[in-house]
This record gives C-alpha cells, structure tokens and sequence, in this order.
C-alpha cells in the first residue's frame, strides 16, 4: 500500500481484556517496529522484525505483550490483561531495509483500557 | 543504555524569526539521528536525519547540526511559518542496533 496501515484506529476496551492490534506495511519494507506513545511524551520502542522474526524485543514491557509477523508482512500486537497503564497510543513504522533508510509511521491506534 | 535529552520542552516564536531545538545522547556508539515533525492527533513524520558521519545537513528552511564529541545536535528551522507549529522529536539510534531512543519533544508554536 502506500502507506502504513494501522487497525483499529481506536480501540476501547476493559481491563483485564485481551486486544490484538494490526499493521500493514508498507509493501516490500523487510523491517517493522512497533513504538509506544504515551501523552506528551516521545514514542518508546516495543519491538523489531526483520523479516518474519523478532530480531529485538527488548522494548516489551513484561509478558502480556507479544507480537507476531507470520509471513513477513502483517503484524500484530497482542495484549493479554489489559491494564489502565497500557492505554497509550502504538504506533507501527517499516522501512525497506533497515533503520537508517527512515521510518514511516502509521497513524497510530489508540489504545484505551478503562 | 542510550538516553536523549531535549530542549526547549516548549518553544514560541514570531513568524519569520529562527528556532533551534537541542537535543544531547549518552551512548557515544549512536549512529544515526533523525528529527519527527507531530502535528496533533498525526502520526511523527520524518523530516530530516544526520549519520555520524556527517557535520551538518540542510533542506531547504531546515538544517540539523551534529557534534560528536560533545554528543549534542540540533534542528535548526529558518524563516518559520504557521504550519510549521507542531511537537517536533529528536531521536538517536541506540548503537549497533535498530532501536531508536525519542526524547521527550519540543512543541513549537509560530505566531502570525
């Protein structure tokens, strides 16, 4: 596509709720990150792909968070137990092959956990 | 591991005028530094990044300037315009991987 899709858009669920949250990239980009934006500050890393494996995952706050990229292309986030903390909105970028070649950043699905 | 610091956390400027945003990093092995424009409610847009290789980098009103040794760089927008307001993010590659560290952003404001 021509950009990077993110789905849902807004996503309001409640605690203790499992999600599951999707981006599409842009085709043809190998590498994919998964960020986290809180309010009023920077995105914070959660996770990258190359590929069809997680080649840093560093960035996953504790074992609730998982992420998948089965056939190198989609990817989806899944939150198990959903705490109120984890509302944020997470942001989905790729590039064609790696970092230095720039991000493009989906819009972004809000996440609300009430 | 890699911290970014950055400042102003808030900038207000006349249009026309110059605005430089700072940003310093920790992990001297940081290679790679890009700056995001964030309109509200957008998604960050890449708007100009600088190797380490490289001193200084323009693009037409917007030029970023990287010292190594003191492990500071900056975004320099010239000649500002209204459109121009938005959150804008420093970021620094964590070294030797595909991590990028954001600091905490800068929002702009450019008065008419």
């Amino acid at each position: 596509g021509a950009g990077v899709s993110q789905t849902p858009s807004n996503k309001v669920t409640e605690k203790g709720k499992y999600v599951e949250l999707r981006c599409d990239p842009i085709s043809g980009h190998t590498a994919l990150y998964w960020y986290r934006q809180s309010l009023g500050q920077g995105p914070e890393f959660l996770i990258y792909f190359q590929g069809t494996g997680a080649a840093d995952d560093s960035g996953l706050p504790n074992d609730r968070f998982f992420a998948v990229r089965p056939e190198g292309s989609v990817s989806t986030l899944k939150i198990q137990r959903t705490e109120r903390g984890d509302s944020a909105v997470y942001l989905c970028a790729s590039t064609k092959k790696g970092i230095s070649y720039g991000y493009t950043f989906g819009s972004g699905t809000r996440l609300t956990v009430v | 591991g890699e911290n970014v610091e950055q400042h102003p956390s808030t900038l207000s400027v006349q249009e026309g005028d110059s605005a430089v945003i700072k940003c310093t990093y920790s992990d001297s092995a940081s290679n790679y530094f890009p700056w995001y424009k964030q309109e509200l409610g957008k998604r960050p847009q890449l708007i100009i990044d600088i190797r380490s290789n490289v001193g200084e980098k323009k693009d037409q009103r917007i030029a970023v300037t990287l010292n190594k040794t003191a492990k500071h760089f900056s975004l320099h927008i010239t000649e500002t315009q209204p459109e121009d307001s938005a959150v804008y993010f420093c970021a620094a590659s964590q070294g030797g991987s595909e991590k990028l560290v954001f600091g905490k952003g800068t929002k702009l404001t450019v008065n008419p």
